[in-house]
């Protein structure tokens, strides 16, 4: 069974542009996280998605949005990104929602903003 | 809220010795709880975790830990450690109310 993929592996933008991630999770997964990974911050969690809906979201602006298709394929978007925005950000999948479900990380998107 | 500290940003062992990284947490509920290993330039791989069905749990390439409850700790132990092991480690936590809570991570170095 295909592990998470991610697409693309590396970016680069330069500030002011905007951003899409995407995530296809395993196969069967229904639920997709996304996490902002930095030397600084660590990992930190953006938001949930399950069944196309947002279910969970972290602390961070408006510019961070996302979102799930049918076919639990998400997306994740940053506008007027920013030096900061820079990381690794990663994609997890489980098979359903809830706390004791096992997450399965993708090799995330290494994004640099210049 | 819960949360997650690990104790020791850096640890460093001989191969063959005892790997010991350390993991507390805090949670209002039962939690569940995660370990999770970071090779560079790859996304995080999940060890073990906890469910509340064995408080001894056992994961992949002969990582265990121990849920302690009266110390609040989830600490990662492997008896030999093998040049393979050195990796980002991160203790994780979860309940029915917040999101996955990460800690800060531990990076393992192996020294021959």
């Amino acid at each position: 069974k295909a592990g998470v993929t991610q697409t693309p592996r590396y970016l680069i933008k330069t500030r002011g542009q905007q951003v899409t991630l995407s995530c296809s999770p395993i196969s069967g997964h229904r639920s997709v996280s996304w996490y902002q990974q930095t030397p600084g911050q660590g990992l930190q969690f953006l938001f949930e998605y399950f069944s196309e809906t947002q279910r969970n979201k972290g602390n961070f602006p408006g510019r961070f949005s996302g979102r799930q298709f049918s076919n639990s394929r998400s997306e994740m978007n940053v506008s007027t990104l920013e030096l900061g925005d820079s990381a690794l950000y990663l994609c997890a999948s489980s098979l359903g929602q809830g706390a004791r479900e096992t997450q399965y990380f993708g090799p995330g998107t290494r994004l640099l903003v210049l | 809220a819960q949360s997650v500290t690990q104790l020791g940003s850096h640890v460093s062992v001989s191969e063959g010795a005892l790997v010991l990284l350390r993991c507390n947490y805090s949670s209002s509920v039962p939690p569940y709880l995660f370990w999770y290993v970071q090779y560079p330039n790859q996304g995080l791989q999940l060890l073990l975790k906890y469910t509340s069905a064995a408080t001894l749990v056992k994961g992949i390439n002969g990582f265990e830990a121990e849920f302690k409850k009266s110390e609040t700790s989830f600490h990662l132990t492997k008896p030999s450690a093998h040049m393979s092991d050195a990796a980002e480690y991160f203790c994780a936590v979860s309940d029915q109310v917040d999101d996955m809570r990460f800690g800060a991570g531990t990076r393992l170095t192996v020294k021959p």
